[in-house]
């Protein structure tokens, strides 16, 4: 399983970009990256998923450079809702494969 | 909108009971279903990995004696903590891997907040 390393917390300012890097240095050929928020008292939601380059929806972009050793989750224009801990995983997204958790980011967003 | 559910979302039992907790997938078979548990300001646990028609996997350190799971269809996976005590109160969170637009996304519950006085 590859681990992750993220910033422990950062804080941000409403309107602003918000840019969260993961390091996952042994991260495997097949493994994807995805993100996760989560809000306290429920239970993680999806955000975004990648393999290389960039990937883009409505709520965020990810980044993923050539050697693939980290990532970079980027939030346009944050508001005060956006204030939650966000969670880096790298691994297969095959059925089976179990989901291993690192400490996450914790943002907090300021009016 | 949600693909899993959990029920209960709350419950609050005495010590020495066992208590239930559902994890349901909505819409989509789920042959593996995981549980996790998280304790306040850490980050989430996994306890075990749960495979239809088969016997649960559990993590290192996980009683599984403790820790009943059975997940008896593809939609439905239960969570029994037995004889809980106050050392067992925190939040279970369950989720499920579906293939949704071709990519396999592994999508949580709500949580279960389990109280034990």
């Amino acid at each position: 399983l590859a681990k992750t390393t993220q910033p422990i917390s950062m804080d941000s300012y409403e309107g602003q970009e918000v840019n969260i890097t993961c390091s996952h240095n042994n991260i495997a050929t097949n493994d994807y990256i995805t993100w996760y928020q989560q809000f306290p008292s429920q239970g993680p939601r999806f955000i975004i998923q990648g393999y290389k380059t960039k990937v883009t929806n409505e709520v965020a972009s990810l980044f993923i450079p050539a050697d693939r050793k980290s990532s970079t989750l980027s939030l346009p224009r944050v508001s005060l809702s956006d204030t939650a801990v966000y969670y880096c995983l790298v691994g297969p997204n095959t059925g089976g494969f179990k989901t291993i958790f690192g400490a996450g980011t914790r943002l907090f967003v300021k009016a | 909108g949600a693909v899993v559910s959990q029920h209960p979302s709350r419950v609050i039992c005495k010590s020495g009971t066992s208590v239930k907790i559902e994890c349901r997938s909505l819409d989509f078979q789920a042959t593996t279903m995981f549980w996790y548990r998280q304790f306040p300001k850490q980050s989430l646990m996994l306890m075990a990995t749960s495979n239809e028609g088969s016997k649960a996997t559990y993590e290192q350190g996980v009683e599984k004696d403790k820790f009943l799971i059975n997940h008896a269809s593809l939609t439905l996976s239960t969570l029994t903590v037995t004889s809980a005590h106050p050392e067992d109160s925190s939040f279970y969170i369950c989720s499920a891997r579906f293939l949704v637009e071709y990519t396999d996304t592994q999508y949580f519950g709500p949580g279960t907040r389990l109280t034990v006085l």
